[in-house]
């Protein structure tokens, strides 16, 4: 089992939708918890940590569940801006393989 | 303030020459970090150093060496390229080696054929 997965999409969502990603990770001991935001042919950007209390950010929402071992990623009312692949990222090195998202008009 | 430049941008090389692949951070960060990224692998660290003088292995290092020059510098040798190391490769810094926010260089795209 891999040590962080996510469910690559592609998801492709209407202007507007609500959107949400998981990513599940192996080590029970893992610590830190971040969702990048890449877009094509570009560089990862740090979206947002994930912190124990879950936190909101605007329009989006991450969240941990340690009992099940993952995050979660919420994205409301969502733009086109918001295409993009989401990575999570456990422990600070531990990168997911990204999720797809695309929204349409 | 430039944050994280990597040489170069895209790469081209025969299977068996090296090449080193440059990277500098300008934010006086501690840790450096050198990933590659393959189609559907997401981002896989190679080597990483978190602080001046220390560098250790990290999921994929096999084929790669490093360097940390000086805090700033954090270069990714490969001695004897393989179509296998065909990616594209990002270096990052971070403040410290923890939960911290890694800002990323914009990549180096290399196919070796």
């Amino acid at each position: 089992r891999k040590e962080v997965e996510q469910d690559p999409g592609p998801f492709n969502v209407p202007e507007g939708a609500t959107v949400a990603f998981n990513c599940t990770y192996s080590n029970s001991a893992s610590q830190s918890f971040f969702w990048y935001r890449q877009d094509c042919r570009k560089e990862p950007k740090l979206l947002m940590s994930v912190y124990s209390s879950g936190n909101e950010d605007g329009r989006f929402t991450a969240q941990l569940n340690r009992a099940s071992q993952y995050i979660s990623l919420l994205i409301r009312d969502s733009k086109l801006s918001d295409s993009a692949t989401y990575l999570c990222v456990v422990n600070d090195m531990r990168f997911g393989a990204g999720t797809r998202l695309t929204v349409k008009p | 303030n430039a944050g994280v430049t990597q040489t170069p941008k895209f790469q081209v090389l025969k299977t068996g020459q090296s090449m080193t692949l440059q990277c500098a951070q300008d934010m006086n960060h501690n840790s450096m970090y050198w990933y590659r990224q393959d189609p559907g692998m997401g981002l896989r660290l190679i080597y990483y150093s978190a602080s001046e003088g220390t560098t250790d292995k990290g999921e994929v290092p096999n084929g790669y060496n490093v360097s940390r020059l000086n805090k700033r510098e954090f270069s990714l040798r490969l001695e004897s390229a393989a179509p296998s190391q065909t990616s594209v490769y990002f270096c990052a810094s971070s403040d410290a080696q923890g939960p911290w926010e890694q800002y990323f260089g914009p990549g180096t795209r290399l196919t070796v054929t």
